[in-house]
């Protein structure tokens, strides 16, 4: 099965600054990696996802890398703000391809200091 | 925010209570999951539904019961829980199996006493 890590489990940054979140994977055949943001109390919310067949996707301040060769992959906030505080998950398909069974990383706590 | 709604959205139960709870769907998809989510714990899928049949039980206790009765309902069935099955539980949905993009619930915070 899929084994997903996520480094760093917290990482503070001051307003303005980027964040970046990793993760690594251990199925060759995974193509699917979604981002998912989970503000306190409130339920996980997707963010950005990438398929196998693009390696870099942005959406605004957000952006997600995809090295397949090496199996890893990483989320990027370029200047940050207050409200991207929250807990941020990565997940890969467990199944490796299109499967509907994710498996999720541990998550990583990010806080923005104002 | 209203797409998948889950109740009731907190619980306090004893161990030899039975207390469900539902998650219904208004996206118009075909995959449902349980999820449970623990502190300083990823993410834990527990069950998945696709067209109202199980595809998937990721070992998870009997005590622990779902049901389908159709695409856009999800129940979880709850009887002789123990205090370390407190946590959050999330319910989420898709368009089917194959398309892995997951809308999640609001989450049942559950307290076993």
């Amino acid at each position: 099965g899929e084994n997903v890590e996520q480094h760093p489990s917290t990482l503070s940054v001051q307003e303005g600054d980027s964040a970046v979140i990793k993760c690594t994977y251990s199925d060759s055949a995974s193509n699917y990696f979604p981002w998912y943001k989970q503000e306190l109390g409130k339920r996980p919310q997707l963010i950005i996802d990438i398929r196998s067949n693009v390696g870099e996707k942005k959406d605004q301040r957000i952006a997600v890398t995809l090295n397949k060769t090496a199996k890893h992959f990483s989320l990027h906030i370029t200047e940050t703000q207050p409200e991207d505080s929250a807990v941020y998950f990565c997940a890969a398909p467990t199944g490796g391809t299109s499967y509907g069974k994710l498996t999720f990383g541990q998550g990583t706590i990010l806080t923005v200091h104002p | 925010e209203t797409g998948v709604t889950q109740t009731p959205r907190h619980l306090v139960m004893g161990m030899t209570n039975k207390k469900s709870l539902k998650c219904e769907q208004h996206l118009g998809h075909n995959a449902m999951y349980w999820y449970k989510q623990s502190a300083k714990k990823p993410l834990e899928l527990m069950f998945v539904y696709n067209f109202k049949e199980q595809t998937e039980n990721n070992s998870v206790p009997s005590r622990f019961s779902p049901e389908c009765p159709n695409s856009s309902h999800l129940f979880l069935h709850l009887h002789t829980l123990q205090p370390e099955d407190s946590a959050l539980y999330l319910c989420a949905s898709s368009q089917d199996r194959e398309i892995e993009t997951q809308y999640f619930g609001p989450g049942t915070r559950l307290l076993v006493l």
